[in-house]
């Protein structure tokens, strides 16, 4: 069965140090992938999306990816962190032929000063 | 960009309530989308339109029912609330490539409480 899995319920960061958020998808052919992020009170907004092409992709804000095929695997990383990058990030699969996207659990980033 | 608009933030109902809960949204999209969110468990599909007057199921539609009577708006229809259906509410849209391959458009969400 299609799924995802975000094995980090809650992470905390120095502000300024770099972020690695870890994305696993089962999906039985080539997946679309999204990253999306949550600020409190607020609807998810997309961060970076891939389809094809090349693995490492970039997205708003800063924040990149890199889809990894061997490995299931879709992290979100960023060099550096601001504070306000401090949010609920969610990882999510999608397809085609009517298949629907599906999420993951949600990772939430903690940043101290 | 595209704004998808939820009346409304915040709500508080009792047991037994039908509950309305709408969405419209701007961008001419074809798709719309309502999830719940509740914490640990993520994004859960509840129904899902293509167009106007369809509807399918998602994976939890058990205690809700949709409305989609213009293509721009999309209401999610509690029939009897229960306090198991308090949670955060979102409206998503997105474009005709397909359900799972384009990106969604949330709106802010709805916080709907049941007492």
């Amino acid at each position: 069965a299609q799924s995802v899995t975000q094995p980090d319920i809650h992470i905390t960061v120095s502000e300024g140090a770099s972020l690695e958020l870890r994305c696993n998808y089962s999906y039985g052919a080539t997946p679309y992938l999204f990253w999306y992020v949550q600020s409190p009170g607020q609807g998810l907004q997309l961060l970076l999306k891939y389809f094809s092409g090349d693995t490492l992709v970039q997205g708003i804000k800063g924040f990149e990816a890199e889809f990894k095929r061997s490995q299931s695997s879709f992290n979100l990383r960023k060099p550096s962190v601001h504070w306000s990058d401090a949010a609920e990030y969610f990882c999510a699969v999608g397809g085609t032929g009517g298949f629907k996207t599906i999420f993951g659990a949600g990772t939430r980033l903690f940043v101290k000063a | 960009d595209v704004k998808v608009t939820q009346s409304s933030r915040y709500l508080v109902k009792r047991t037994g309530e039908k509950v309305f809960l709408e969405c419209v949204q701007d961008m001419d999209h074809e798709n719309m989308f309502w999830y719940r969110q509740d914490p640990g468990l993520g994004l859960r599909l509840i129904y899902f339109s293509y167009d106007v007057k369809m509807k399918e199921k998602g994976d939890i539609p058990e205690g809700y029912s949709v409305s989609r009577e213009k293509k721009e708006r999309f209401s999610l229809i509690l029939e009897s609330a229960s306090t198991n259906q308090t949670s955060m509410y979102l409206c998503a849209s997105s474009s005709l490539l397909g359900a799972g391959n384009s990106p969604l458009h949330f709106g802010n969400g709805t916080r709907l409480t049941v007492t």
